[in-house]
C-alpha cells in the first residue's frame, strides 16, 4: 500500500525556518517525481515545488522562489522542504504528492502536516 | 503565476447530472493533459480523473472528464450526498509550474 506521511509542521514566528519532510513507503520511491502542495485555511490547493526522481532538477512556485528548498534522500524514501524566510502568508497545510507521470498527475496524497506563521 | 479558472460554487439533487468547468490558457490545458481531485471534508485530496478523462481504479464510471481547446469539465452523473466535496482542477504550465484551479464547491441539495 502507497504511503505518504508528512511530518515536521508547527508554530514558528515570521522569518524562521522550518524543515518538512514526507516519509514513503509501499513503492519504489526512487522511480518518482515528487512535489509539494499547500493549502491556507479555508482556501484551494496552491503548487509549491517538484523535484525529479533523481534529486537533480528542481522547480518551485514564484511565491517560495530562493526561499524554499525541495530535496530527497532516495535511500531513506524521503522527501524534505526546507522553508527559509518564513512569512504569514505561508501559513497553510503542506501536502507532500506523488507525480506518477512526472507532469502533475498525482496519484497519491500524504495527509498534510499544519505549517503556522505567526509572532 | 494564474490558476485555471473555475465556478465557486455548483449544486444539484440526488441523481442529477452537474458539470464543473475549468478555464486555462494555450500554455497549460491547451498544450498539457488536465486532472481533476475531489477533496472531501478535513482530507487529503483525492485523485479523480487524469489524462483529461481516464479514471483511476476504484473511480465509479458516474465521474467522468472531458477536454476541449483551452478548457475543460468534470462531469457527474447520478449525483450522491457523498459526492459533497470541493472539486479541483489542475494542469502542468509551460513555464514550469503545476497550476490548480480555484477549486467549486459542490453542494447536493
Amino acid at each position: 500500500e502507497v504511503q505518504l506521511v508528512e511530518s515536521g509542521g508547527g508554530l514558528v514566528q515570521p522569518g524562521g525556518s522550518l524543515r518538512l519532510s514526507c516519509a514513503a513507503s509501499g513503492f519504489t520511491f526512487s522511480n518518482y517525481w515528487m512535489h509539494w502542495v499547500r493549502q491556507a485555511p479555508g482556501k484551494g490547493l496552491v503548487w509549491v515545488s517538484r523535484l525529479n526522481s533523481g534529486g537533480s532538477s528542481t522547480t518551485y512556485a514564484d511565491s517560495v522562489k530562493g526561499r524554499f528548498t525541495i530535496s530527497r534522500d532516495n535511500a531513506k524514501n524521503t522527501l524534505y522542504l526546507q522553508m527559509n524566510s518564513l512569512r504569514a502568508e505561508d501559513t497553510a497545510v503542506y501536502y507532500c504528492a506523488r507525480d506518477y507521470s512526472g507532469w502533475a498527475r498525482f496519484d497519491y496524497w500524504g495527509q498534510g502536516t499544519l505549517v503556522t506563521v505567526s509572532s | 503565476q494564474s490558476v485555471l479558472t473555475q465556478p465557486p460554487s455548483a449544486s444539484g439533487t440526488p441523481g442529477q447530472r452537474v458539470t464543473i468547468s475549468c478555464s486555462g490558457s494555450s500554455s497549460n490545458i491547451g498544450s498539457n493533459y488536465v486532472s481533476w481531485y475531489q477533496q472531501l471534508p478535513g482530507t487529503a485530496p483525492k485523485l479523480l480523473i487524469y489524462r483529461n478523462n481516464q479514471r483511476p481504479s476504484g473511480v465509479p464510471d458516474r465521474f467522468s472528464g472531458s477536454k476541449s481547446g483551452t478548457s475543460a469539465s468534470l462531469a457527474i452523473s447520478g449525483l450522491r450526498s457523498e459526492d459533497e466535496a470541493d472539486y479541483y482542477c489542475a494542469a502542468w504550465d509551460d513555464s514550469l509550474s503545476a497550476l490548480f484551479g480555484g477549486g467549486t464547491k459542490l453542494t447536493v441539495l
